[in-house]
């Protein structure tokens, strides 16, 4: 299995406060990707990454902002959490593009 | 843009083979993927097609026809196991040479 893990693994967070989820990788991949997922509505990206400090919006980016200074770390930051936003988030690691391999995942609720 | 259209829902018996379909529509296209996901777990990697014909590992297998914009995914000797959730996802190149679309999900369901 790709070393790849997400901090926290749950977090209930109150509308407007600020929330950093962070996705730290071993394998030395290129690619980085932060999905979030809902029901009825399959994985959409955010966000992604191709390389230290390359990163552009998926298909639901509004609201959304991140960040890669280094190659193992992927911060996914809501800077103003609201409820529409609860949802689980998965992080994802490539070197391919078409194989991914996903870590555990962060449930987050925002009240 | 790009768009993936699978079935919703799929309930087949243990033992059985099961084919689930994608068809794809995308700006140029490098390849089709597909994904497994337990209930409560994370995707994970099953398979890949870049160009057209039959791809098999093990029980599974996965087909691609570019011309028709259309792959299946097959399972054989179906097991409980099996019962998850199946993802399509297609990596296009306009806009979108760094990254994956995925469809919205096929739930598998092996009743015994």
């Amino acid at each position: 299995d790709a070393g790849i893990t997400q901090s926290p693994r749950h977090k209930v967070t109150e509308t407007g406060t600020p929330v950093t989820l962070r996705c730290h990788q071993t394998e030395n991949h290129r690619y980085m990707y932060w999905y979030r997922q809902d029901p009825g509505h399959g994985l959409r990206l955010i966000h992604y990454s191709y390389g230290v400090k390359d990163t552009d919006k998926g298909e639901v980016s509004d609201g959304y902002s991140v960040s890669r200074s280094k190659t193992e770390d992927f911060l996914l930051t809501l800077e103003s959490a609201t409820s529409s936003q609860t949802s689980v988030y998965f992080c994802a690691i490539s070197d391919s593009i078409h194989e991914q391999f996903f870590g555990p995942g962060t449930r987050l609720t925002v009240l | 843009g790009q768009s993936l259209e699978q079935p919703s829902e799929v309930t087949a018996v243990e033992g059985a083979i099961v084919q689930i379909n994608c068809t794809y529509q995308t700006s140029g296209f490098y390849g089709l993927s597909w994904y497994q996901q337990h209930d409560g777990g994370a995707p994970t990697f099953l398979s890949y097609n870049a160009l057209d014909g039959l791809e098999e590992t093990g029980r599974f297998s996965s087909f691609l026809s570019r011309s028709d914009s259309y792959g299946y995914l097959l399972l054989q000797e179906l097991q409980m196991k099996d019962s998850a959730s199946y993802f399509c996802a297609v990596r296009g190149v306009v806009d979108s040479s760094y990254k994956l679309i995925f469809g919205s999900g096929t739930r598998l369901l092996v009743r015994p």
